[in-house]
């Protein structure tokens, strides 16, 4: 149980482009879902968090016109970047919180690997 | 959240028990201790939690200091499958908004 599917697992696609990525919560409802970028090398950093049927709420640094975040429903939420640009090539991870269980534990998408050319 | 250390990196033989520690000084009364893995180019993997009880389960023991102010992770028989970089992250139960942060975690290299 409490699995997590991102998709598509890679994308690549050409500067000023827009690439929307899903994150699906397969067996549970998730009340929260979490969106994270890793650069090579480096540790998981959080872009924002999304409780369903609200508006996310955005790290600082981050900014909410270029990376659209919409959690419609208890089950999905998908990460929009808009005008994408060689910098914004990362592996982006999503991560949901399974909503019921006392203890905080966090299931975690595989990552979806955004190359912008 | 409380704070973590945890080792750059580590080498295990395989087949040996691997012990990967942390130290969480700061940790306050109502804090647990998890511990996640991500193994190269996949998603982070829930491995164990706990709060002052040493926890085992199919994966993995976490034994925690009475103190509370460290703790071990202890793979029994590691596989070359085990490497990973492994994520030790303190945290209250019950923080339903937040994230997990992530330091840098310890990149553990099973050798055959």
């Amino acid at each position: 149980g409490a699995v997590v599917s991102q998709h598509p697992s890679w994308v690549i696609c050409k500067s000023g482009t827009s690439v929307k990525i899903e994150c699906r919560s397969l067996d549970f409802q998730a009340t929260t879902m979490f969106w994270y970028r890793q650069f090579p090398k480096q540790s998981l950093m959080l872009m924002a968090t999304s409780n369903e049927g609200s508006k996310a709420t955005y790290e600082q640094g981050v900014e909410k016109d270029k990376f659209l975040i919409n959690h419609a429903s208890l089950t999905l939420s998908t990460l929009t970047v808009t005008s994408a640009h060689p910098e914004d090539s990362s592996f982006y991870i999503c991560s949901a919180r399974v909503r019921g269980r006392l203890y905080n534990e966090q299931f975690f998408g595989p990552g979806t690997r955004l190359t912008v050319l | 959240d409380a704070k973590t250390t945890q080792p750059t990196s580590m080498d295990c033989a395989e087949g040996r028990a691997a012990n990967l520690p942390c130290n969480h000084s700061t940790i306050s009364g109502n804090e647990y201790v998890y511990w996640y893995r991500q193994i190269h180019s996949q998603g982070p993997q829930y491995i164990i939690h706990g709060l002052k009880n040493n926890e085992t389960n199919e994966m993995a023991s976490l034994i925690i200091t009475e103190d509370r102010k460290s703790s071990t992770l202890i793979l029994p028989h590691a596989t070359l499958r085990d490497t990973a970089v492994y994520y030790c992250i303190v945290r209250v139960a019950n923080n339903y908004g937040q994230n997990f942060v992530f330091g840098p975690g310890t990149r553990l290299s099973v050798l055959p």
